[in-house]
């Protein structure tokens, strides 16, 4: 079993949509999630962080967080074609962080 | 600016080639890392700094060789690569060990011939 699953997609979305992202992770004792964005050849970007249940807003970006289920969520709402990039998921685990393969975002204008 | 960087920015070597790949951060951070990211595989942390002592290194192959120096540059030494070592290989930092890594590098793509 991965450590953490993420479609790789790529994830197609007109202008203006809500383009949801979804990771799933396997440690429950984890306590600390992270968002990167990577554009095509050029580094990751953190660009969320969430440590508690429920929603985390920050502008366009939401977080969201089901312990429970293991899952993890980031929403994008008014998507723009300068969004599309790769997001990577990350938890704090094994003593280190630990990364999905990311999804692939495409945004159309 | 991304506040980390990386020299150099491609890297084609022979399997026989030395070869050093250099980071340089000006954040103050206390923490640096270097990863490996491998088409289609997640992000692999190789080894950890901080405060210029090496506090993790991740079942990493002895051909792979980091040095911090002082708490703004860490160097990767290469020797006797293989194929598949081809990859981006990315340094990051963080204030301090505790923390997710906050500022990546635009990493070196090195090619194995």
């Amino acid at each position: 079993q991965k450590e953490v699953e993420q479609n790789s997609g790529p994830l197609s979305v007109p202008e203006g949509a809500i383009a949801s992202l979804n990771c799933t992770y396997s440690d429950r004792g984890s306590q600390s999630f992270f968002w990167y964005r990577q554009y095509s050849g050029k580094s990751p970007e953190l660009i969320m962080s969430i440590y508690s249940n429920g929603d985390k807003e920050d502008g366009r970006f939401t977080a969201q967080l089901n312990k429970a289920s293991q899952y993890v969520s980031l929403l994008i709402r008014d998507s723009q074609p300068s969004d599309s990039a790769t997001y990577l998921c990350a938890f704090e685990g094994f003593q280190k962080l630990v990364f999905g393969t990311g999804t692939r975002l495409l945004v159309s204008p | 600016e991304t506040g980390v960087t990386q020299t150099p920015r491609h890297l084609v070597m022979g399997m026989t080639n030395k070869k050093s790949l250099k980071c340089e951060q000006h954040l103050g951070h206390n923490a640096m890392y270097w990863y490996k990211q491998s088409a289609k595989k997640p992000l692999e942390l190789m080894f950890v700094y901080s405060l210029e002592e090496r506090v993790e290194n991740n079942s990493v192959p002895s051909r792979f060789s980091p040095e911090c120096p002082n708490s703004s540059h860490l160097f990767l030494h290469l020797h006797t690569l293989q194929p598949e070592d081809s990859a981006l290989y990315l340094c990051a930092s963080s204030q301090d060990r505790g923390w997710q890594p906050q500022h990546f590098g635009d990493g070196t793509r090195l090619s194995i011939l």
